[in-house]
């Protein structure tokens, strides 16, 4: 059964910062990994979305890395912004879906 | 990115009742469709996988006469909570897939129920 690990749970940091989110799953043979961030009470925006034999994916100030053999994926977010506040979801598929229980960002101005 | 909705977006109801909560794929066509709660300041859970035309799969603890999924066609999936009581009270959220197992899912965006 996959286990969809996130670490740190929680996570506060002043503007304009650099940050990276971690993640790491115990089953590495998965169809593609996806990263969401979850505002509160709301449903999920899908950030990035890496396939299996992809190593990295880029949109804007956002970068996730997959590293498939040792079942970890990274989410780098740059210059960091208080509008970047919110739940980060690493959610794995491997014909069935799982989801790790998320970190929670806070940037402060 | 493809679009999936969700309707109700919210529902109140007294407990007893029962309720439907559809999801549909907007400009795609669904073969698969998956239906999640989420409790207060915890994750998705995956409740039930649903191809069309077919019976859902559920998740182990998952009560099927509980949860009545329909995948009638390949643009809608109902979910049926029956007989609802408080502690069903959560976050409900579809995602849809067309294709293969290695394509991406589209998250509908959520209903939530309270039950009272």
């Amino acid at each position: 059964k996959q286990e969809v690990t996130q670490i740190p749970a929680a996570l506060s940091v002043p503007e304009g910062e650099n940050l990276v989110l971690n993640c790491s799953f115990t089953d590495s043979a998965i169809y593609n990994l996806q990263w969401f961030r979850q505002d509160p009470g709301k449903g999920l925006t899908s950030l990035l979305l890496i396939q299996s034999s992809q190593r990295e994916q880029t949109s804007g100030r956002l970068n996730a890395s997959l590293d498939k053999s040792s079942g970890r994926s990274t989410l780098y977010i740059a210059a960091s912004q208080p509008g970047d506040s919110a739940t980060y979801l690493c959610n794995t598929n491997a014909g069935k879906s799982t989801f790790g229980d998320g970190t929670t960002l806070t940037v402060k101005p | 990115g493809a679009v999936v909705s969700q309707h109700p977006s919210r529902v109140i109801c007294k407990s007893g009742t029962s309720v439907k909560i559809e999801c549909r794929s907007l400009d795609f066509q669904a073969t698969t469709m998956f239906w999640y709660r989420q409790f207060p300041k915890q994750s998705l859970m995956l409740m039930a996988t649903s191809n069309e035309g077919s019976k859902a799969t559920y998740e182990q603890g998952v009560e099927k006469d509980k949860f009545l999924i329909n995948h009638a066609s390949l643009t809608l999936s109902t979910l049926t909570v029956t007989s609802a009581h408080p502690e069903d009270s959560s976050f409900y959220i579809c995602s849809a897939r067309a294709g293969g197992t290695y394509n991406e899912q589209f998250f509908g965006p959520g209903t939530r129920l309270t039950v009272l």
